[in-house]
């Protein structure tokens, strides 16, 4: 099994609503990623949980919360969103961020719009 | 510090010929170097990666990429293009200590 899975793949909120977009992986890796990708833009790293842990946050605002609940699992709180949040939210895993520098498998995305 | 450049936004190649897409690379230690393709509404799919050894990099879908140390590049190529093979192309670079950094992309178009 060598599949990042995300759902939901579509998501349309409001900019008061609260919603989740959930990532799953079954191959074993002990590093997942939360990327932000906006149209024709490459993907901009959010959040990186290494051995569950989060390792990074880069810079990115609070309406944002990560969660890791085990090594297969990883969420993406959404309260209070903004319109330019919208955007195509990719998560990806690899074998292990910090010991093995190897390639990211990635999700095929939750396509979310803020209205 | 690491980063990557592409320096075309846009690549258009007839089907059956050749196709070259460009990278190069800034990185303080050994350099990690990655090609992804993104079809639309998709995420990005993994082709190649260059981390030791061999210059010449052997992918998927019968892609390939020549690592070149002295000019920093690490360009993707097919000796035969596809219609199929229209898709947003990224290079990525990372070493030990730091996460992937990707390029801003080239846009591949592929013509009957």
């Amino acid at each position: 099994d060598t599949e990042v899975t995300q759902t939901p793949k579509h998501l349309v909120m409001g900019m008061t609503n609260k919603k989740s977009l959930k990532c799953e992986q079954h191959m074993g890796h002990r590093a997942m990623y939360w990327y932000k990708q906006k149209a024709k833009k490459p993907p901009e790293l959010m959040f990186v949980y290494s051995y569950e842990k989060l390792s990074i946050n880069e810079s990115v605002p609070s309406r944002f919360s990560p969660e890791c609940p085990n090594s297969s699992l990883l969420n993406l709180h959404l309260h209070a969103l903004q319109p330019e949040d919208s955007a195509l939210y990719l998560c990806a895993s690899s074998q292990d961020r910090d010991r093995v520098v190897g390639e990211l498998f990635f999700g095929e995305g939750s396509r979310l719009t803020v209205l | 510090a690491q980063s990557v450049a592409q320096p075309e936004d846009q690549v258009n190649v007839a089907e059956g010929n050749p196709l070259t897409v460009k990278c190069t690379y800034s990185v303080s230690g050994n350099p990690y170097l990655f090609w992804y393709v993104q079809y639309p509404n998709r995420g990005l799919q993994f082709l190649l990666k260059y981390i030791t050894g061999d210059n010449l990099v052997k992918g998927s879908y019968g892609f390939e990429a020549e690592f070149n140390k002295s000019q920093t590049s690490f360009h993707l190529k097919k000796p035969s293009a596809l219609v199929s093979d229209s898709a947003l192309y990224f290079c990525a670079v990372r070493d030990m200590g730091n996460d992937m950094r990707f390029g801003a992309g080239t846009r591949l178009t592929v013509k009957p």
